[in-house]
């Protein structure tokens, strides 16, 4: 597509549900990274792929926290057992790979966790 | 591991006066450094990008940037705010040899008429 698309943009569930999220990265882009941003504060890495490969989850905050990117295109974050510390916007972005690092940003979906 | 650190989460600036935004980075070796800006409702948008090439990097929408090494710093200006810069900036480095964008906490820039 023309930019990154995410989906939902606005999740609410509660606390014990599971969460799926999408993204639809650039479609010459091999590269996907997922973020997430709290209230008040910076974009926090979670994880990566490049195409279906997955070299780095380093910064998922729990086995809680899963990615799958299985064709190399679309992604998807899925969060279960969902807390109230998970509300936060949910970032994607995409880069062509060995690029010099310039990432293509989605507009996030927010999710709250009541 | 990487840091950034921007000094001030809040900034307010007239119309027309300089936008000055500080950002500095702990690396022993100078990453690639960035300057993304969210308007409200829309993802990050990139304004530019030091990638070793020039220190004084120029932008959109009239921004600039310079990199010192013996600072570590990578601070962001404007000569003259427009109403339309008023939004979040955040600084971001990344090493070569990784992938991941470390983001500062952010600065928003409110403009006064």
């Amino acid at each position: 597509g023309a930019g990154v698309s995410q989906s939902p943009r606005y999740k609410v569930t509660k606390r014990g549900q599971d969460v799926t999220l999408r993204c639809d990265p650039i479609s010459s882009h091999a590269t996907l990274y997922w973020y997430q941003q709290a209230l008040g504060q910076g974009p926090e890495f979670l994880t990566y792929f490049n195409y279906e490969a997955q070299p780095d989850k380093s910064g998922l905050p729990s086995d809680r926290f899963s990615a799958e990117r299985p064709e190399g295109s679309i992604s998807t974050l899925t969060i279960q057992r969902t807390e109230q510390r998970d509300s936060a916007m949910y970032r994607c972005a995409s880069s062509l790979v060995g690029s010099s690092g310039e990432q293509f940003f989605g507009p996030g979906t927010r999710l709250t966790v009541l | 591991a990487q840091s950034v650190t921007q000094l001030g989460s809040h900034v307010s600036v007239s119309e027309g006066a300089l936008v000055l935004l500080r950002c500095n980075y702990s690396s022993s070796v100078p990453p690639y450094l960035f300057w993304y800006v969210q308007y409200p409702n829309q993802g990050l948008q990139l304004l530019l990008k030091y990638t070793s090439a020039a220190t004084l990097v120029k932008g959109i929408n009239g921004f600039e940037a310079e990199f010192k090494k013996s600072e570590t710093s990578f601070h962001l200006t404007k000569p003259s705010a427009h109403m339309s810069d008023a939004a979040e900036y955040f600084c971001a480095a990344r090493r070569d040899a990784g992938n991941k964008l470390t983001f500062g906490g952010g600065t928003r820039v409110l403009v006064k008429p």
